[in-house]
């Protein structure tokens, strides 16, 4: 069965750093492009970042040069690193697995990992 | 960035009814080579992540009630539940994977019991 658990979620000042992970089961992270998707509290869905099979990663223009994305095979996890955070970052940050060969659609979703930026 | 558009943001559908979401993309998200939609739906309800229930535009995700069906191309498209039933209350949204990496949500539909 496939499982995505993410974890590293918290509260943060503005301007401060933390690290997400997802720990995946069922598959193998290096087989599927691996995106992180958020949602800000009442709001809608926004794509943020993904890692390709190959291990390109791109991001939303909202982070960029802010968060980066990478993975660890021997964990079989993908992390989401967020730097210089701001308070509209704040949101449920959801690990989402996508297709082999496409971003794509995503049939399976962690239960997302909370993350608050607040003085 | 593709645009996605859904239509209405709230709906109020009798238990048995028909339900009908819209959403219509800046551009196509028709792919010539293939042929194909590059189009998908999701169901989320509070406290939960999205669930997926349509790709390609009409494919049904496996394990999803056959009242859900997904419909149209190029830039308009519809997600129809045949007969509301009680557990289908919840947020609707649209994704297009068309334009990568980027890809984009609609904003949600709303869907309620009347």
């Amino acid at each position: 069965e496939v499982q995505l658990v993410e974890s590293g979620g918290g509260l943060v000042q503005p301007g401060e750093s933390l690290r997400l992970s997802c720990a995946a089961s069922g598959f193998t992270v290096t087989n599927n492009y691996m995106s992180w998707v958020r949602q800000a509290p009442g709001k809608g869905l926004e794509w943020v970042s993904v890692i390709y099979t190959d291990g390109r990663t791109y991001y939303a223009d909202s982070v960029k040069g802010r968060f980066a994305v990478s993975r660890d095979i021997s964990k079989n996890t993908v992390n989401l690193q967020m730097n210089s955070l701001r308070a509209e970052d704040t949101a449920v940050y959801f690990c989402a697995r996508g297709m082999p060969s496409l971003v794509g659609f995503f049939d399976s979703w962690g239960q997302g990992t909370l993350v608050t930026v607040s003085s | 960035d593709i645009v996605m558009t859904q239509s209405p943001d709230s709906l109020a559908v009798s238990l048995g009814e028909r339900a009908t979401i819209n959403c219509k993309s800046s551009q196509s998200v028709l792919y010539s080579s293939n042929n194909k939609n590059y189009l998908a739906w999701y169901q989320q309800k509070p406290g939960q992540p999205p669930k997926l229930l349509i790709y390609w535009a009409s494919a049904r995700e496996s394990g999803v009630p056959d009242r859900f069906s997904g419909s149209g191309s190029g830039t308009d498209f519809t997600l129809t539940i045949s007969s509301l039933q009680a557990e289908d209350v919840a947020v609707y949204y649209c994704q297009q994977y068309f334009s990568t990496p980027s890809i984009t949500f609609g904003q949600g539909t709303r869907l309620e019991l009347k």
